[in-house]
């Protein structure tokens, strides 16, 4: 079964500035999708940004840009030029290729400082 | 299009009672997904439909817990003898689904929050 892990339960950013965070997950199989998930307090749970394993370029969507490393099965997501309204959790998440469900991380809660 | 809406999205009731939530798609999506989600934790798969027929449940779906999806368009979800610990966000999620449908985008609901006394 596959698992995804987020080591850093919160993390804070000041505002404009830049943070990382952090996902592993551990699969077997060779081609599969990975997603982050923004789930602002009380709000509906939103896409951020997503990956293709077969892909070797790193996606990016404006201000998000992951750091994907297939062989240490690490993906990590960066924001940059942080905004107040970044502050959320998220949420990393596996899919398989063909697959219906997906399998999350337990989450980091981002604060952005004033 | 709305988005993908559900119902209540409070519960509070009496432990050993029953619960129905409701959840209604984006029109288009063919694929159903409903999700627990508690306190600190990353959302956790119960189980999801294609159209009408039900295609995989979680072993967290006991037998407490059933879904439908009748006419392949809004689901229920029911939990009978309520207990404690099915207190939680219950989230659902949409798509279209076919070969390949990993790729494709999950919309998720508001959610039901459910506390069981």
């Amino acid at each position: 079964a596959q698992t995804v892990t987020q080591s850093q339960p919160e993390m804070s950013v000041q505002e404009a500035e830049t943070v990382t965070l952090s996902c592993t997950y551990d699969t077997s199989e060779s081609d599969y999708y990975l997603f982050w998930y923004k789930q602002p307090p009380s709000r509906q749970m939103i896409l951020v940004i997503r990956q293709e394993a077969y892909k070797q370029q790193n996606a990016t969507e404006n201000r998000f840009s992951v750091n994907f490393q297939k062989a240490a099965k690490s993906f990590s997501l960066k924001i940059s030029d942080s905004q107040l309204g970044d502050a959320a959790m998220y949420f990393c998440a596996y899919r398989s290729t063909n697959a219906g469900k997906s399998t999350f991380g337990d989450g980091t809660t981002l604060t952005v400082k004033p | 299009d709305t988005g993908v809406s559900q119902n209540p999205r409070h519960k509070i009731t009496k432990r050993g009672q029953n619960v129905t939530f409701r959840c209604d798609p984006i029109s288009e999506h063919n694929r159903l997904y409903w999700y627990r989600q508690t306190l600190g934790q990353g959302p956790e798969f119960l189980t999801y439909f294609q159209n009408e027929a039900q295609l995989e449940k979680s072993r967290l779906l006991s037998d407490r817990f059933s879904a439908e999806r009748p006419k392949g368009s809004f689901s229920t979800l029911e939990i009978q003898r309520t207990e404690q610990g099915d207190s939680a966000m219950y989230l659902c999620a949409s798509n279209f689904g076919g070969r390949g449908a990993g790729q494709e985008t999950q919309y998720f609901g508001p959610g039901t929050r459910l506390l069981v006394l």
